[in-house]
């Protein structure tokens, strides 16, 4: 299984709402990854989380709050999100520890809208 | 300040035409060098290269890697259509797992 699921596919929230991403990957990777993509622009690494641990937050709002409960599971939560937050985010997850472990497979991502 | 360029960022050519993309870094702890293409949402994985002067080869795509000049060039022979997508250059870092994607190059190939 080289999968990583992310769920849902497409989020619709309103700004004061709170909701969560999901990412699921059985590939016994132990390096997880969000990164957020907008429009005809490259992916901007968020957070990595490395054996459960967060071990990378790149100066990311405090109104995204991600969590690991467990080597195969990642998600992030969404609390009091702007319009300018909306974009495709997505989940990867990659071997760790570098050494020829950085190939990141990737989900077919979060297409989120903020109203 | 980490930095991938990629070039050109935009690019149109025919069926069966041969292109070349670039792509350069400046990275400290540089590891490797990897090449994905995206045509809708997730990213696919190419390549990644490690080492100079070795290409790597998938069908009719290549890529080989520069340490010295910081740069890598990944070359298409014999355009499809189905080659359209944008194809993003990666920089992996060796202190911890920190992957910097360049801007991409948008390849679009018209029959």
């Amino acid at each position: 299984d080289t999968e990583v699921t992310q769920t849902p596919k497409h989020l619709v929230m309103g700004m004061t709402n709170k909701k969560s991403l999901k990412c699921e990957q059985h590939m016994g990777h132990r390096a997880m990854y969000w990164y957020k993509q907008k429009a005809k622009k490259p992916p901007e690494l968020m957070f990595v989380y490395s054996y459960e641990k967060l071990s990378i937050n790149e100066s990311v709002p405090s109104r995204f709050s991600p969590e690991c409960p467990n080597s195969s599971l990642l998600n992030l939560h969404l609390h009091a999100l702007q319009p300018e937050d909306s974009a495709l985010y997505l989940c990867a997850s990659s071997q760790a520890g570098g050494g020829g472990n950085e190939k990141l497979f990737f989900g077919s991502g979060t297409q989120l809208s903020v109203l | 300040e980490d930095k991938v360029v990629q070039s050109p960022l935009s690019l149109v050519v025919h069926e069966g035409d041969t292109v070349t993309l670039n792509c350069s870094y400046e990275v400290t702890n540089f590891r490797s060098l990897l090449w994905y293409k995206q045509e809708k949402k997730a990213p696919t994985f190419l390549f990644m290269l490690t080492s100079s002067g070795i290409e790597k080869k998938s069908g009719r795509l290549s890529s080989i890697l520069d340490k010295k000049e910081l740069f890598s060039i990944l070359n298409i022979t014999a355009t499809q259509t189905g080659d359209s997508a944008i194809y993003l250059c990666a920089a992996a870092k060796t202190s911890y797992d920190k992957v910097i994607f360049g801007p991409g190059t948008s390849l679009s190939v018209i029959p």
